[in-house]
Order: C-alpha cells, then structure tokens, then sequence
C-alpha cells in the first residue's frame, strides 16, 4: 500500500456516458498527478495539481476534466470518449518543495490506477 | 523534449543472476532521476531516487547510478529472485519544468526460479 487510493479499479463505459475517477492521498502531500499509461508507450503526464491549482495541463482533450477540490483528493471526469482513451490511468501525489535553484519533487506515489475500457 | 530509453525492452535471467537494467536520457538538465518497479496491472512503486548531485543510490539489492554528463543511469539488481519479475521504469525530472517527470518504456524482468 503506497497511502494513494484509486477508484474504481475497473471501469468499461460507452462512448456516449459520463463518469469520474477518484483518487485520494493520505500522506499530506500537496502535489498530485494524472498520467495515461498505454500498452508499449511511456507513461504520460495528463495534469498536475499543487496547493489545488492546477500547473499543467498537457493538451490533453476537453472531454477530459480533472477536478481537485482538496489537498487530498483528485477527480477525473471523462464525458464523450473516444476507445483510443482506454488505457490504465494512474494518479500520484508528492511533496512538493522549493529548493535552490528553483522548484523541485520528491518521490511519487502512484495509487494501483484505474482500467478503463472505452467501447 | 527530454527522450528516456530503456534498454532492454525485455529481459529474462535465471534465479541468482546478477543483472543490470539501463536508462538514457537526452537533456542532462535533470534535476533528479528516479526508478521504479510496476507489476502487472497495477502501479508504480518507487525503487530509489537519485538527486542530480549524487551518483549511486543503495536499497537492499539494488544499486542505481548517475551520470549525468552522458546521460545515462543504471540499476543493477543483485542475486536476482523470481519475485523481482516485474517491470522496471526509470524517470526523470527537469529543473526548468518544474514538478514532470518524464518515463521509459520501461524493462519487462522475468527470473526463472
């Protein structure tokens, strides 16, 4: 157990629903990620989250929408989906500090990811 | 960009082998780089964390190493076990852009007991 929870573990959705993916902290970390991990590709940034404002957003498409109410816990809204968005989406959450030089992470936890199966 | 190889793509050993997984990186701005471990279906655990000033990082069996200046790291696993089967994935993070990580493709390890 690496403290991030992820929920659901599975989801298959039609291209035309509309649901969200949870994921929550309990390490008092103020930094929290989604990444999309697809087969035989890296794993890439979807958006970041730091103090709940979001600082990046890696032109991901509008029909996903990430939410971030709290320190501690991190939405992801998926409406009108296309089956090429089906992948295995993973949320981390880290420390995040200043250090010389500019700003800097410490290690990410990634929670056990959500399976999502777009038909 | 930053680009982050991982070669081999694959790897199979017998128990009790030491083996050596490699990393390289394009940009050697990093400001940390960082492995991990993910086994089928599920997340990823972080194995250890080397900071741009250090060159090697020691967990139980594992040794990683920095060299920043040819952009390269690698994670030498010692006396393998079949419970060392996994996927090891090597990231780094960049100064200028703050808190992103960027990944490989990572190794697929299979020790046969």
């Amino acid at each position: 157990e690496t403290g991030v929870t992820q929920t659901p573990r599975h989801l298959v959705m039609g291209m035309t629903n509309k649901k969200s993916l949870k994921c929550e902290q309990h390490l008092g970390h103020n930094a929290m990620y989604w990444y999309k991990q697809s087969a035989k590709k890296p794993l890439e940034l979807m958006f970041v989250y730091n103090f709940k404002e979001q600082t990046e957003n890696n032109s991901v498409p509008s029909r996903f929408s990430p939410e971030c109410p709290n320190s501690s816990h991190l939405f992801l809204h998926l409406h009108t989906l296309q089956p090429e968005d089906s992948a295995l989406y993973l949320c981390a959450s880290s420390a995040k500090g200043r250090g010389s030089g500019g700003q800097y992470q410490e290690t990410q936890y990634f929670g056990p990811g959500t399976r999502l199966l777009v038909l | 960009k930053q680009e982050v190889t991982q070669i081999p793509a694959a790897l199979s050993v017998p128990e009790g082998e030491n083996l050596v997984l490699n990393c390289s990186f394009t940009d050697s701005a990093i400001y940390n780089l960082q492995w991990f471990r993910q086994d089928p279906g599920k997340g990823l655990t972080s194995l250890l964390l080397i900071q741009s000033s250090q060159r090697e990082q020691t967990s139980g069996r594992l040794n990683a190493s920095l060299d920043k200046s040819s952009g390269r790291s690698t994670l030498y696993i010692a006396a393998s076990q079949p419970g060392d089967s996994a996927t090891y994935l090597c990231a780094v993070s960049l100064r200028r852009t703050g808190n992103q990580f960027y990944f490989g493709t990572g190794t697929s390890l299979t020790v046969i007991p």
